[in-house]
């Protein structure tokens, strides 16, 4: 079974503009969990989708935004870049998101904001 | 308190000893434990799940569980320099209805040849 996909793996955007990140989740999970990792921080939860609903969300400004797909595929998206907002983002899947589900990680996409 | 508290270390042990990381949770009722391991600018990677109180072994790896203490460990035997890694601690807990996992702030495990 394929494991999560995340495009693109590397992205240079500069101050102001805006990005989208991808996910595939592993085929039949449809929670789909985004998180923002920079040095020296331990993981940050940004939010989880399930079946295209929003059912928790982290403490980050209204800029970072998501969805989710009919297909569980999964799209972030930040706007208005800030220099702070540079980190390496995960998406992670689980089947349901039940109290056994075990959670597995894309390998990540690399933002560099200049 | 934090929902899930790991120490940060780094904590260093020589080749051939047993690495022993800890990680205390909040939540009295939650179900599932995980660990992850992490190597620098890379993704999160599942080594062992744990459910029930007790221990789990895998390979290497021990998970111990006591959800009484609220206290769940990972014990490496034989520990590599290649297991040197940040080490996460994840715990499903319940938030507003649903389970979420949430993590520790991981500890950095050295293992020095």
């Amino acid at each position: 079974k394929a494991g999560v996909t995340q495009t693109p793996r590397y992205l240079i955007k500069t101050r102001g503009q805006q990005v989208t990140l991808s996910c595939s989740p592993i085929s039949g999970h449809r929670s789909v969990s985004w998180y923002q990792q920079t040095p020296g921080q331990g993981l940050q939860f940004l939010f989880e989708y399930f079946s295209e609903t929003q059912r928790n969300k982290g403490n980050f400004p209204g800029r970072f935004s998501g969805r989710q797909f009919s297909n569980s595929r999964s799209e972030m998206n930040v706007s208005t870049l800030e220099l702070g907002d540079s980190a390496l983002y995960l998406c992670a899947s689980r089947a349901t998101g039940g109290p056994t589900d075990t959670q597995y990680f894309g390998p990540g996409t690399r933002l560099t904001v200049l | 308190q934090k929902e899930v508290e790991q120490n940060s270390g780094p904590l260093s042990v020589p080749e051939g000893a047993i690495a022993s990381l800890n990680c205390t949770y909040s939540d009295r009722v939650s179900q599932s434990f995980f660990w992850y391991r992490q190597y620098s600018g890379k993704s999160p990677e599942l080594i062992m799940s744990i459910y029930s109180n007790g221990d789990k072994e895998d390979g290497r790896f021990t998970a111990q569980l006591n959800k009484a203490s609220q206290y769940v460990s990972l014990l490496i035997r034989d520990s590599q320099p290649s297991d040197s890694a940040t080490y996460l601690c994840a715990v499903n807990m319940n938030s507003g209805g649903y389970q979420k996992v949430t993590f520790g702030t991981g500890t950095k495990l050295q293992v020095i040849p």
